[in-house]
């Protein structure tokens, strides 16, 4: 079991701040990394899927950065806004065989 | 619209019971999975299939086996519940052998008692 690690746990900010979190990964072998959304009562929704060192990828508010050399990626979110709370997740796939390993996920709160 | 679909949202079972939890995407996805959420934990993989009557063992497959008789439908068995088995399950399913976003269900919250 792979060790994938994010933070902070959890997050509470005013409605219009920007914040951001980190995953951490392992550094060797590297295939792919996965950020979700899962709000409370829904499913988990793919954010970005990120395959290449130094890729950047925005959807909207939303944007996430990958180092594979150093392991970790980082979301941002611009001018958080209430809907956009939930718990982000992080995955690792280090074969391509779609087999993921999930960090515990940053809980954020925006608050009105 | 991408769907998977779960039989239960909650559901309530006794130690020793046989449960089946079924899971159905209408996608034609040929790679299906189930984790289990628990506290503190991230999703962890129980079993997966890339395709029909095949599956693979996750990370932590004691206790469970899976069936997929069907291309759409994958279903994981608790052969004789255990209390350690109270968790929340989530199915997801993804396109063909390349990176791929999953989608996944609403998940069931099973408590064996």
């Amino acid at each position: 079991i792979l060790n994938v690690e994010q933070s902070p746990q959890s997050l509470n900010v005013q409605e219009g701040d920007s914040t951001n979190f980190t995953c951490s990964f392992p550094s060797s072998n590297f295939y792919a990394l996965h950020w979700y959304r899962w709000e409370t009562a829904k499913s988990p929704e793919a954010l970005f899927v990120m395959t290449l060192n130094g890729d950047e990828k925005k959807k909207g508010r939303i944007s996430a950065t990958l180092n594979t050399k150093e392991g970790y990626s980082y979301l941002y979110i611009k001018g958080s806004q209430p809907e956009d709370s939930a718990t982000y997740l992080c995955a690792f796939d280090q074969t391509g065989a779609n087999n993921l390993f999930f960090g515990t996920g940053t809980r954020l709160t925006v608050i009105p | 619209d991408v769907k998977v679909t779960q039989s239960s949202r909650y559901l309530v079972k006794r130690t020793g019971e046989k449960v089946f939890l079924e899971c159905v995407q209408d996608m034609d996805h040929e790679n299906m999975f189930w984790y289990r959420q628990d506290p503190g934990l991230g999703l962890r993989l129980i079993y997966f299939s890339y395709d029909v009557k095949m599956k693979e063992k996750g990370d932590i497959p004691e206790g469970y086996s899976v069936s997929r008789e069907k291309k759409e439908r994958f279903s994981l068995i608790l052969e004789s519940a255990s209390t350690n088995q109270t968790s929340m399950y989530l199915c997801a399913s993804s396109l063909g052998l390349a990176v791929n976003e999953q989608f996944f269900g609403p998940g069931t919250r099973l408590t064996v008692l």
